[in-house]
């Protein structure tokens, strides 16, 4: 089974600075994906970055960033220059590479304010 | 490119009542999921279509609910004799991709309050 655990509820942070958000996971398979989405108020979850348990290099998209630490099981977010329209819940979310896998494990998120 | 719709985005229903819920992928995606999402928590799998085929279901799915995908286009999820349990955010998904980068696009969801 999987578990993914985010310590942080809320943050807060002031507009243009980076931000990072936490996520450890469990898991006793040897190759997994984790995912980060997006969820604004208006409810859908928005992709926002992959990373695989076999990349030997951190994945980038645009202005996030994953910090991936395998022996520590983390796989944190970075959100450079943050902006107004990064407010939003963020969720932490992995699945086994397995034949025949296909659900993601969520874990409960965190709210991401970000102040002008 | 319209997007995952789903309808309604809110049901209010009474303990005992059926309810529907209905889903539009995007239209060239082959693969839908549905997900249960509750207060200050992450989403749940419910369950996951191929085409028109059901491949998996949860645990959580249980005989009360049910899940369609007559023609692998739209799909509908049931719910009978609701309980003041199943008040959540019912989350659709769909993808045309396999494979560990899956992307997942998901609709707004349906929020059902169960009094």
């Amino acid at each position: 089974a999987q578990k993914i655990t985010q310590t942080q509820p809320g943050m807060f942070v002031q507009e243009k600075e980076a931000v990072t958000l936490d996520c450890t996971y469990d898991t006793s398979d040897q190759s997994y994906g984790l995912f980060w989405y997006k969820q604004p108020s208006s409810g859908e979850m928005i992709f926002l970055i992959y990373q695989g348990s076999y990349d030997e290099q951190n994945a980038t998209e645009g202005r996030y960033s994953l910090n991936f630490q395998k022996a520590r099981k983390s796989a944190n977010l970075v959100i450079s220059a943050s902006q107004l329209g990064d407010s939003a819940m963020y969720f932490c979310a992995m699945k086994p590479i397995i034949q025949g896998a296909q659900k993601l494990v969520f874990g409960q998120g965190t709210r991401l304010t970000i102040n002008p | 490119d319209t997007g995952v719709s789903q309808d309604p985005r809110h049901k209010i229903t009474k303990r005992g009542q059926n309810v529907t819920f209905r889903c539009d992928p995007i239209s060239e995606h082959n693969r839908l999921y549905w997900y249960r999402q509750t207060l200050g928590q992450g989403p749940e799998f419910l369950t996951y279509f191929q085409n028109e085929a059901q491949l998996e279901k949860s645990r959580l799915l249980s005989d009360r609910f049910s899940a369609e995908r007559p023609k692998g286009s739209f799909s509908t999820l049931e719910i009978q004799r609701t309980e003041q349990g199943d008040s959540a955010m019912y989350l659709c998904a769909s993808s045309s991709e396999t494979g560990s980068r899956e992307k997942l696009f998901f609709g707004s969801g349906t929020q059902l309050s169960v009094l």
